[in-house]
């Protein structure tokens, strides 16, 4: 199946300061990546839909200003978590498609666990 | 009402048991059904996706009721190496895509 790389698996900052994490697609073009969060023993929840060459699209409730989500390629999604705070602390994981249509499988990268200390 | 519902869990069963997973979903027009699998502190993995007519893929079958808005996910004759949680997830209609999660259901497999 098609890869999904995340990085870094594992960050731990300080509060107040900003988290950039990656997400590649190695071996297709993703013009779509989604970005999630998930706390310990919760559902994985959508925080927003990246695009490639435009804004994206935040799930009611997220932060946009706080959560900056850049698509600057077909490969690359990148979100910063700004100022954070301890309770920004969760396992942040991105997703994208590989093919056109929203029928196709998406694939994760391997998650990004975030403590802010 | 959450978007997708699924049984609480966790499900303890002996190898070899039969386990069925239930999901609910309240968007009637949700559009794609999937079953994930997710390992302990790891990313989900596509187990199958849920078809209209139903679909099976070796020790695994999954069901769709549109009209309950209803998706089941049954393993038969359940291994040690199927301990994991099951996620219900379905796409919204009109979306790019979007895969929402339900919260998972967690299974062990004892032997």
């Amino acid at each position: 199946g098609a890869v999904v790389s995340q990085h870094p698996s594992r960050v731990i900052c300080k509060s107040g300061t900003s988290v950039k994490i990656e997400c590649r697609s190695l071996d297709f073009q993703a013009t779509t990546m989604f970005w999630y969060r998930q706390f310990p023993k919760q559902s994985l929840m959508l925080m927003a839909t990246s695009n490639e060459g435009s804004k994206a699209t935040y799930e009611q409730g997220v932060e946009k200003d706080k959560f900056l989500i850049n698509h600057a390629s077909l490969t690359l999604s990148t979100l910063t978590v700004t100022s954070a705070h301890p309770e920004d602390s969760s396992f942040y994981i991105c997703s994208a498609r590989e093919g056109p249509t929203k029928y196709t499988e998406a694939f994760f990268g391997q998650g990004t666990r975030l403590t802010v200390v | 009402r959450k978007e997708v519902e699924q049984d609480p869990g966790p499900f303890n069963v002996p190898e070899g048991a039969t386990v069925a997973f239930n999901c609910t979903y309240s968007n009637s027009a949700s559009q794609s059904f999937f079953w994930y699998r997710q390992d302990c502190r790891k990313e989900p993995k596509l187990l199958m996706s849920v078809y209209s007519s139903g679909n099976e893929d070796g020790r695994f079958t999954a069901q769709l009721n549109r009209a309950s808005q209803y998706i089941s996910l049954l393993i038969r004759d359940s291994k040690l190496s199927d301990s994991a949680t099951y996620l219900c997830v379905v796409t919204r209609r009109g979306s790019q895509g979007n895969l929402i999660f339900g919260k998972g259901t967690k299974l062990s497999v004892k032997p």
